[in-house]
């Protein structure tokens, strides 16, 4: 079956890089999310990677995948306080329709 | 603006008082869905939509019912709401079942007493 899993907690200052982690277990996967939710609001889809990839760099956010170890990545750079949320990362399995598997979810606390 | 609207954002009722959430979105999107959010558990996928008239099951079903008669709209129904039922709801709509992306309504909190 498939499992998402983050650990619930970060803590990073102002300035240094979050490194959030995620490990699933389909190998089937076709995409690889990160969602970011902020307080009080829905999920908003931060970045993506296919399965066929190993990394992914947008602006700050550096998404690595080690398919071998199942091991999924979000790095932010120069973290900012408005960054604080929480991060949840999600597999779309392959199949005929759009099933996608929610890890956990990460609180990420900026400290100023 | 696109988006996907859900009301009430926050609801207290009793034990075994009907309710509907409302879900909506103006994208013109096939594909709806509805999730629960509880701390430690992420996101749960309740039952979700591929077009009008066309619902099934996700993860976390019973006690739920949801119903697409058109396809803007994808209601939540608890017929006799549990107190286990108490959390966090999202709606979410794709352009349809192979699109990477879903859009997210922004929750309704559900307390059951």
């Amino acid at each position: 079956g498939e499992d998402v899993e983050q650990s619930l907690f970060l803590s990073v200052r102002e300035g240094d890089s979050s490194v959030i982690n995620c490990t699933y277990t389909d190998s089937s996967s076709t995409y690889l999310y990160w969602y970011k939710q902020e307080p009080g609001a829905g999920l908003q889809l931060l970045t993506y990677i296919f399965s066929n990839m190993d990394m992914k760099q947008d602006q700050r956010l550096t998404v690595l995948l080690n398919k071998k170890d199942k091991h999924l990545s979000l790095r932010i750079a120069d973290t900012q306080t408005g960054d604080s949320a929480i991060y949840f990362c999600a597999e779309r399995l392959s199949g005929g329709y759009q099933k996608v598997t929610f890890g956990t979810g990460t609180k990420l606390q900026v400290i100023p | 603006e696109a988006q996907v609207t859900q009301n009430p954002r926050y609801l207290i009722t009793v034990t075994g008082k009907k309710l509907t959430v409302t879900c909506s979105q103006n994208m013109n999107h096939e594909y709806m869905s509805w999730y629960r959010q509880d701390p430690g558990l992420g996101l749960r996928q309740i039952y979700y939509s591929m077009n009008v008239e066309v619902t099934d099951k996700g993860d976390v079903p019973e006690g739920y019912k949801v119903s697409r008669k058109e396809k803007r709209n994808f209601p939540l129904i608890l017929e006799s709401p549990s107190p286990n039922q108490t959390s966090l709801y999202f709606c979410a709509s794709s352009l349809d079942r192979n699109a990477y992306e879903q859009y997210f309504g922004p929750g309704t909190r559900l307390t059951v007493t």
